[in-house]
């Protein structure tokens, strides 16, 4: 299985802020990268796909990049609806591992 | 708009079998245009791929639960549905069904997501 560690477990943040996630495959994984986005009580929602295209809907303060092992999530001008937990997904192969998680938390 | 509910018993007993179903609305789950899924996050914790499955029904699982995971559609009732057998206390979770396009030459991931039900393995 491919191995997805992201980093950091949990970041603390103000409103306004800019923000890097990191998630690290175990293997390479070309660009086959989701990330996600997960609020307490709720199901994830899908933010962006092929490590950096946006899903629909998706506001452009999300951007995502990377190829083969090292992948970024950057969210620019947090508000207060984007701390959540974020959480990295390979696709490139069987079975589709997560990462950990990363909780994002308001300072 | 697409939508996918998961339904079953919210309690199994340890060692029978947890049976859910995800109907799919707003959208057929027969086209050759979808891969559809199974999810799970135990409480407080985080989230492991089940598997999925192909309209043709072509399946793919977690190495981890495969002896014990069946996932199945039913296309005359635009469902799909997830099996797993000789459940434990560590099985508890919400379960999430969830759908990823395939289109051939595009690199797509999940788009799509049930609201997730709960099932608490105990006697």
């Amino acid at each position: 299985d491919i191995q997805m560690t992201q980093s950091p477990s949990s970041l603390s943040a103000s409103v306004g802020d800019r923000v890097t996630i990191t998630c690290r495959a175990s293997q390479g994984i070309s660009n086959y990268l989701a990330w996600f986005q997960q609020k307490p009580g709720k199901a994830p929602k899908s933010l962006i796909y092929a490590a950096s295209s946006l899903q629909s809907g998706v506001p452009s303060k999300f951007s995502g990049s990377g190829s083969g092992t090292d992948f970024t999530l950057t969210i620019s001008s947090l508000q207060p609806e984007d701390f959540a937990t974020y959480y990295c997904q390979q696709y490139n192969s069987y079975p589709h591992t997560f990462g950990q998680g990363t909780k994002l938390e308001i300072k | 708009q697409l939508q996918l509910q998961e339904s079953g018993p919210g309690l199994v007993k340890p060692s029978e079998t947890l049976s859910l179903t995800c109907t799919v609305s707003g959208g057929s789950i027969s086209s050759s245009s979808y891969y559809w899924g199974w999810i799970r996050q135990p409480p407080g914790k985080g989230l492991e791929w089940i598997g999925s499955i192909y309209y043709s029904g072509s399946t793919y699982y977690n190495p981890s639960l495969k002896s014990r995971v069946t996932i199945s559609v039913d296309t005359s009732k635009n469902q799909f549905s997830l099996k797993l057998s000789s459940v434990t206390a560590a099985d508890t979770a919400v379960y999430y069904c969830a759908r990823r396009p395939r289109y051939s030459g595009y690199n797509l991931a999940i788009d799509y997501w049930g609201q997730g039900t709960l099932v608490t393995v105990s006697s």
